[in-house]
């Protein structure tokens, strides 16, 4: 069972540029979450996808954006980066059905991160 | 708005003693809760979790309290060993998928 793997690892942008982010959920979990993590803080939800739609959104502007491909495979976009955005992106992925209640819902795996640095 | 605190950054336990890690919580929806443990270089894993209509959950060395009256979890760690060493975060849920995380405590256990 292959857990959760994100790319790339690191990248370097400057201000004003575009990323993506690229996440493979684990086999058999069909949602997929996305957190940034800044430095000395924890993780903090941006959206999360389900069936390929926006399923919940947290508190980030609409210049992150993401995709969820039918292999449950996922994309974080963000556009006209910030020095803020500067931070350890992780994805997480669970079985649950979208918003579901319980372990099976709330049981995250998450990947390892990508670090992105905006200079 | 921190909705889950963590108010100490950081713990030093001796190896076979007992590590007691705090969270405060201030959102009453809040019905799950979770506790993960993050090492350098490696996504949070998760350790142990709580449903709100339970007051303690075991699972081995690991025990998780939940005082709903007072917004509180802790989890225990008994005993301890250097291998825990790492950052705990504790986590709280409304709803599936979207995790509300403290800021994290960072245990050191000492051989």
């Amino acid at each position: 069972e292959t857990g959760v793997t994100q790319s790339p690892t690191h990248l370097i942008k400057t201000r004003g540029q575009q990323v993506t982010l690229r996440c493979s959920s684990q086999s058999g979990h069909n949602t997929v979450s996305w957190y940034q993590q800044a430095l000395g803080q924890g993780p903090q939800f941006i959206f999360q996808y389900y069936r390929e739609e926006e399923n919940g959104r947290g508190n980030f502007p609409p210049r992150f954006s993401g995709l969820q491909f039918p292999n449950y495979s996922s994309e974080l976009n963000v556009n006209a980066l910030e020095l803020d955005d500067s931070a350890l992106y992780l994805c997480a992925s669970s079985p649950g059905t979208g918003r579901g209640r319980g372990s099976g819902a709330n049981v995250l795996t998450f990947g390892a991160g990508s670090r992105l640095t905006v200079l | 708005d921190q909705q889950v605190k963590q108010n100490s950054p950081s713990l030093s336990v001796q190896e076979g003693r007992i590590s007691i890690l705090n969270c405060d919580y201030t959102n009453s929806m809040f019905d799950y809760f979770l506790w993960y443990k993050k090492y350098p270089a490696e996504g949070p894993t998760f350790l142990i979790s709580i449903s709100s209509i339970k007051d303690k959950n075991e699972d081995g060395r690991f025990t998780v309290f939940l005082n709903k009256s007072a917004k509180h979890l802790s989890l225990h760690i008994v005993p301890s060993q250097p291998g825990d060493s790492a950052v705990y975060f504790c986590a709280a849920s409304t709803w599936g998928g979207k995790l509300t995380f403290g800021q994290g405590t960072i245990l050191t256990v000492h051989p």
